[in-house]
Formats: structure tokens, C-alpha cells, sequence
């Protein structure tokens, strides 16, 4: 089984709607990141929690909320999608026991219509 | 602020030829730490190497190694006698005191049967 799981893989949606991107971990790290990959410009940081009572705004967070609902959840929602919005959500885990390596799930694929 | 530049977009060579992936990065901290990860079609990010700014030793790891030199800020990438299932696109990172992760742009790395 992966040890970092993203739900859905892939979301259709219109203009408006309430999204909710879920990520689930087994890998016991206290770390949880999510990022977006646009076409040309890599990827760029949503929000950040270095543990469940700590949550920072990463470089793109306008538009976006995370609930860290437990160690191993991390939740990214987007309040009211907008098409800019389309694109390629990763999230990510790290453990200092693990020399912050980050370790990446397989990414949800969101389009907003 | 941290940088990374991977100034080549796109690189095809023929399968079994040599092909280096440039990575250049900016930062005015002392400790910080150097990545690769490899995107194939598939979509998921596989993490390849992390090294952190106090070893410039050269890494071998089957048909990858890296080179880091710090007096040119670059961390390099090497596919010797490439093969189809490289191709990826292929991104460097670079993380520092506060374990933030900044991405390049990407390499698509295209290999020719």
C-alpha cells in the first residue's frame, strides 16, 4: 500500500463550488505540505503543518484553507473554486528522523469549470 | 531569497547517449540541502537524492550520479547510457533552515528509441 494517499485522483467542478482535497500518511512523519504543479512553473507551496496544532501559509495561499484533522490527515479546501484553480495538487510528508526528505503522493488532478 | 534555475525546458537525446540535466540555485544561507525528483508520464514525483551544502562529493547511484560544485552554486545530473524509461520530467530542489521546498521549473527529459 502507498504510504502517502491522495482522494479523489481527479475532481471535475464548477465555478463556485466547495472542493475538498484529502491526504492520508502511514508514515508516522509529523510534516504535512500541499502544492500545486502548473505547466512551466513547477511547484509552488499552498500551506504547510509541521505538527497538528501548526498550520503556515506557504507561497500561494490565497483562495486555499487546510485542516490538519490528525497527524496522518491533511486536508486542502477550496472555498469557492475558480478556474485558475486548474492544476495538479500534490501532498507531500517529512520527518526530521528522515533528514526532511519529502516524500510525495500521487496528486490530484483538479479542473474547474 | 532562495532560487532555482533549471534552464533547460526540454532536452530529446537518442537512447544509450549520455545527457546532463543543469540545475543552478541562489541562497544566502550557509546549511541547506540540495534535491532531485523524477516526474515520469505517470504523473507521481519520485524523490532521487538529497544532499546538504557541507558534502560536494560526487554521487554514483547506478546510471545517475550528481555532481555539486558550490563555487558555481550548481547540482548537476547525470544519465549515462540513457534508456526510454527515463524519460520524465525532471525537477531540483533546494531547502534550507526553514525545510521550505523550492522547485525549478522542470526538465522533460524525452529519450528516443
Amino acid at each position: 500500500d502507498a504510504d502517502v494517499t491522495q482522494t479523489p485522483r481527479n475532481r471535475i467542478t464548477k465555478t463556485g463550488k466547495r472542493i475538498m482535497l484529502e491526504c492520508s500518511q502511514t508514515k508516522g512523519h509529523d510534516r504535512m505540505y500541499w502544492y500545486r504543479q502548473d505547466p512551466g512553473l513547477g511547484l509552488r507551496l499552498i500551506y504547510y503543518s509541521f505538527d497538528v496544532k501548526d498550520i503556515n501559509k506557504g507561497e500561494i495561499s490565497d483562495g486555499y484553507s487546510v485542516s490538519r484533522q490528525a497527524q496522518a490527515k491533511f486536508s486542502l479546501s477550496l472555498e469557492s473554486a475558480i478556474p485558475n484553480q486548474t492544476a495538479l495538487y500534490f501532498c507531500a510528508t517529512s520527518d526530521i528522523a528522515s533528514t526532511d526528505t519529502q516524500y510525495f503522493g500521487p496528486g490530484t488532478r483538479l479542473t474547474v469549470l | 531569497a532562495q532560487k532555482v534555475t533549471q534552464a533547460q525546458t526540454e532536452i530529446s537525446v537518442v537512447e544509450k547517449e549520455d545527457v546532463t540535466l543543469d540545475c543552478v540555485y541562489e541562497t544566502r544561507d550557509t546549511t541547506y540541502y540540495l534535491f532531485w525528483y523524477k516526474q515520469p508520464p505517470s504523473g507521481e514525483l519520485v524523490f532521487l537524492i538529497r544532499r546538504n551544502s557541507f558534502d560536494e562529493q560526487n554521487e554514483i547511484s547506478g546510471r545517475y550520479s550528481w555532481n555539486f560544485q558550490k563555487s558555481t552554486s550548481s547540482f548537476n545530473f547525470t544519465i549515462t547510457a540513457s534508456q526510454v524509461v527515463d524519460s520524465a520530467v525532471y525537477f531540483c530542489a533546494l531547502s534550507e533552515a526553514d525545510d521550505q521546498l523550492t522547485f525549478g521549473t522542470g526538465t522533460r527529459l524525452t529519450i528516443i528509441p
